[in-house]
């Protein structure tokens, strides 16, 4: 079964500090999908990034940048000039594609706090 | 707003009834997703629509869950003699049906909570 582990509970930063946080995953599969979900207080799911597993070429969105290292299944996110609306829970997850039906596994999360 | 609509937002309910909720995906999306998610938990799936079709439903999803998505438009899901381990908070996703690993957009969630 393909799991998601988010080995960070908690983190917290000064504002305008780079944070990086660690996912890894587990699957025999190839070709698969890794984002990066953000949940503020509102609990509204916000997509932050997302990468091909076939590319090796690191996904970017402005500040937000991943260190994808396929062969050792690790998929963690960098957070750039970290800003006050940073603070929410991130949520790493893996999708795979099993006979045209697409499943988004969720890690546990990572509750992020930028302090001022 | 043309986001994913969830309804309603809160509902609170005695252990035994039945309760449904009600999931407005955004119009052109083709698939469509269930997730239950409890207090400090990632999400979990719980069951997933390509159109009208149900593709894939989680063992988490027991004999008492139940979901539809007639005409592959809105689609429902309904937990009969709800327990108090049903309390979570019921997230709809939906997304396009353009390729693979297409990001799933999310609604804002039903809290539900069984007293």
């Amino acid at each position: 079964a393909q799991t998601v582990t988010q080995s960070q509970p908690e983190m917290s930063v000064q504002e305008a500090e780079t944070v990086t946080l660690s996912c890894t995953y587990d699957t025999s599969e190839n070709n698969y999908y890794l984002f990066w979900y953000k949940q503020p207080p509102s609990r509204q799911m916000i997509l932050v990034i997302r990468q091909e597993a076939y590319k090796q070429q690191n996904a970017t969105e402005n500040r937000f940048s991943v260190n994808f290292q396929k062969a050792a299944k690790s998929f963690s996110l960098k957070i750039s000039d970290s800003q006050l609306g940073d603070t929410a829970m991130y949520f790493c997850a893996f999708m795979m594609i099993i006979q045209g039906a697409q499943k988004l596994v969720f890690g546990q999360g990572t509750r992020l706090t930028i302090n001022p | 707003d043309t986001g994913v609509s969830q309804d309603p937002r809160h509902k609170i309910t005695k252990r035994g009834q039945n309760v449904t909720f009600r999931c407005d995906p955004i119009s052109e999306h083709n698939r469509l997703y269930w997730y239950r998610q409890t207090l400090g938990q990632g999400p979990e799936f719980l069951t997933y629509f390509q159109n009208e079709a149900q593709l894939e439903k989680s063992r988490l999803l027991s004999d008492r869950f139940s979901a539809e998505r007639p005409k592959g438009s809105f689609s429902t899901l309904e937990i009969q003699r709800t327990e108090q381990g049903d309390s979570a908070m019921y997230l709809c996703a939906s997304s396009p049906a353009r390729g693979k690993g297409e990001k799933l957009f999310f609604g804002s969630g039903t809290q539900l909570s069984v007293l």
